[in-house]
């Protein structure tokens, strides 16, 4: 199993533009959840998907959005790009939402705002 | 509010010498806690949870209630531990709080 896939791996966009950051989960899993990890700090938490719908949604703008399809990838959505918006952004799997699931990272996509 | 700190940005020490990383948490409920590690140019990945009580990798933590903490301790650094850590804590909506994470470096 190739383990979470992320892509792209590295991104560059210039304010105002959007983005879709893709990911894949591990086969069986069935939650995705997203971080945004600012240089320097741990990961924060943006969303949760289970079964293609919201679980969770952490405390970011609603320029920021995600799916989840039925084969249980899913895209991050970001609209009106800020240069605040620089960040490396993880995509983690686990198998079911719950409170003992570890979730398992990929490698993350790069995205830099000029 | 909800808040996992890691005081430490890094921590440097010998081979062969103990180790241990502080977490503390802030958290009204009762929290599930973890520790992922991140070795150089690998993905993150877990290393411990405070539910499964394991030692993993020489690695163990236990949750202190009273002091809010679950610090990571290992007895005896080997030079393959530098890694950065991080603490997580699970709250009732099953999302992940982490900690800023602590460097750790192992000299030879």
């Amino acid at each position: 199993d190739a383990g979470v896939t992320q892509s792209p791996t590295h991104l560059i966009k210039t304010r105002g533009q959007h983005v879709t950051l893709r990911c894949s989960p591990i086969s069986g899993h069935k939650s995705v959840s997203w971080y945004q990890q600012v240089l320097g700090q741990g990961p924060q938490f943006i969303f949760q998907y289970y079964e293609k719908e919201e679980r969770g949604r952490g405390n970011f703008p609603d320029r920021f959005s995600a799916r989840q399809f039925p084969n249980y990838s899913s895209e991050l959505n970001v609209n009106a790009l800020l240069l605040g918006d620089s960040a490396l952004y993880l995509c983690a799997s686990s198998l079911e939402t719950g409170l003992y699931q570890p979730q398992h990272f990929g490698d993350g996509t790069r995205l830099s705002i000029l | 509010a909800q808040r996992v700190t890691q005081p430490e940005k890094l921590l440097s020490v010998f081979k062969g010498a103990p180790v241990e990383l502080k977490c503390n948490y802030s958290y009204s409920g009762s929290p599930e806690l973890f520790w992922y590690v991140q070795y150089s140019r690998q993905r993150l990945q877990l290393l411990l949870r405070h539910i499964s009580r394991e030692s993993i990798k020489g690695f163990t933590a236990d949750l202190n209630k009273g002091e809010t903490s679950f610090h990571l301790k290992k007895p005896f650094a080997q030079e393959e531990d530098s890694a950065m850590y991080y603490c997580a804590l699970k709250d009732s909506n099953y999302q992940l709080i982490w900690g800023a994470g602590t460097k750790l470096i192992i000299k030879p």
